[in-house]
């Protein structure tokens, strides 16, 4: 069974980086599979996929339009886990943050962490 | 960017009752890049459907997805107490990722 257990800050500062962590358990980070996606959700901006890492003998990374001047994922194989950094975050980045595997469709989600941008 | 369109935005029923739901693309979507979730309050999003009408992992068999091209549909052919919640499709765009619905909010009439 899949499980992915996130973790960080619920609140930050206009301006600074929100970043987040996803835990991995029951599957790899660089499986040959798989993907690992930040998803968030806002009542203005409903469901945004931000962005995805994988492996395929080496590693991809794509991030959504919005937000690609500002995003990076990253993974931790040591750790079996992936990262979001998100820079220059405005009061508009305030949502529910997941983190979840899929290529096409996202069959595992993490428990969501709602992250306020506010001073 | 593909967008995607719920009908309706809300709909009533009752326990028992059936179910239809709409997800309409701006154009067109491959079948097997289409999904369905349901969510409820404080929880994340849960897979339904891929593929269009391919039932995920432990769903109910009440449940089915439909449609090709730019039209699509989720049904559920009695309504259970649990099932009242929101469904979301989703469509997958290979490099460009995934696009979302707004949703159908499904609630108890």
């Amino acid at each position: 069974q899949v499980q992915l257990q996130q973790s960080g800050p619920g609140l930050v500062k206009p301006s600074q980086t929100l970043s987040l962590t996803c835990a991995i358990s029951g599957d790899s980070v660089s499986s040959n599979s798989a993907a690992w996606n930040w998803i968030r959700q806002s009542p203005s901006r409903g469901l945004e996929w931000l962005g995805r890492t994988y492996y395929r003998s080496m590693w991809y990374f794509d991030y959504a339009v919005s937000v690609k001047s500002r995003i990076t994922i990253s993974p931790d194989t040591p750790k079996n886990q992936f990262s979001l950094h998100l820079n220059s975050v405005t009061p508009e980045d305030t949502a529910v943050y997941y983190c979840a595997r899929g290529i096409e469709a996202v069959d595992y989600w993490g428990q969501g962490t709602l992250v306020t941008v506010s001073s | 960017e593909i967008v995607l369109t719920h009908s309706p935005g809300t709909l009533s029923l009752s326990p028992g009752e059936r179910a239809t739901l709409s997800c309409r693309a701006s154009q067109s979507v491959s079948s097997s890049h289409l999904a369905w979730y349901q969510q409820k309050p404080g929880q994340a999003p849960r897979l339904l459907i891929y593929g269009a009408s391919s039932r995920a992992t432990g769903i109910p068999d009440r449940f089915s997805g439909s449609g090709s091209g730019t039209d699509f549909t989720l049904t559920i052919s009695r309504l259970e107490p649990e099932d009242f919640a929101v469904y979301f499709c989703q469509q997958y765009g290979s490099s460009l990722g995934y696009t979302f619905g707004q949703g159908t909010k499904l609630e108890i009439k």
